[in-house]
């Protein structure tokens, strides 16, 4: 079956950028599916950050966009996540999800088990 | 910015029928999602496409999305029902409800 594993830093410093990928098993990255970003900050709720189609096509979340590059390695069949200037407030759990439906607008049916970052000098 | 707003909370009885509303502006006339997510653990889809369910989930887990209010209901809740539920929606971009806690007691 479809599997998703994050994998990177636990710790970033503040300022500096924040980099995740994302690897998928069980399925081509290039299947037609979207790929997304998600983060949940300690006892809060689900904040999107972005999604990518294999062929670089991506949504972003206006409020990170600025911030935020997703990028995807077809050939290592994994996608990837930078966060630049990262303060205390991205402190959180970094989940990679699929979205199957090829539009990348619609919901997440397969999630990674999620990685801390904690932001921090 | 579009929102979607949940209740903080519910409590329901074993074996008794929970419905956790997600409310936003014209919701009905956009797809719905609903999650749940247990302590420690990933979110799971439970419902998508307002009424439809996952492979695996149980039969008393239902939606439905009109107006501006969606809703998830679980029929015969049970102890192991007991989780945060968010629901989501794409509208420019994708939003989430706040989170409900669903208590089983």
């Amino acid at each position: 079956q479809v599997q998703l594993q994050e994998s990177g830093p636990g710790l970033v410093k503040p300022s500096e950028t924040l980099s995740l990928t994302c690897a998928v098993s069980g399925s081509s990255i290039s299947s037609g599916s979207y790929w997304a970003w998600i983060r949940q900050s300690p006892g809060k709720g689900l904040d999107w950050i972005g999604s990518i189609y294999h062929s670089g096509h991506t949504y972003h979340n206006p409020s990170l966009k600025s911030r935020v590059t997703i990028s995807v390695d077809t050939s290592k069949n994994q996608f990837s996540l930078n966060l630049r200037s990262v303060t205390a407030a991205d402190t959180a759990q970094y989940f990679c999800a699929r979205d199957p439906t090829g539009t990348g607008t619609a919901y997440f049916d397969i999630w990674g088990q999620g990685t801390l970052v904690t932001v921090s000098s | 910015s579009y929102e979607l707003t949940q209740p903080p909370s519910v409590s329901v009885s074993p074996g008794q029928t929970a419905s956790i509303a997600c409310s936003g502006d014209n919701l009905g006339e956009k797809h719905v999602c609903w999650y749940r997510q247990k302590p420690g653990q990933s979110p799971v889809l439970v419902i998508y496409h307002d009424t439809r369910r996952p492979s695996g989930i149980p039969e008393r887990f239902s939606g439905s999305n009109s107006g501006n209010t969606a809703t998830l209901t679980i029929s015969g809740t049970q102890a192991m029902d007991e989780a945060y539920y968010y629901c989501q929606t794409w509208h420019i971009t994708m939003v989430f409800g706040g989170g409900t806690n669903l208590t089983v007691l």
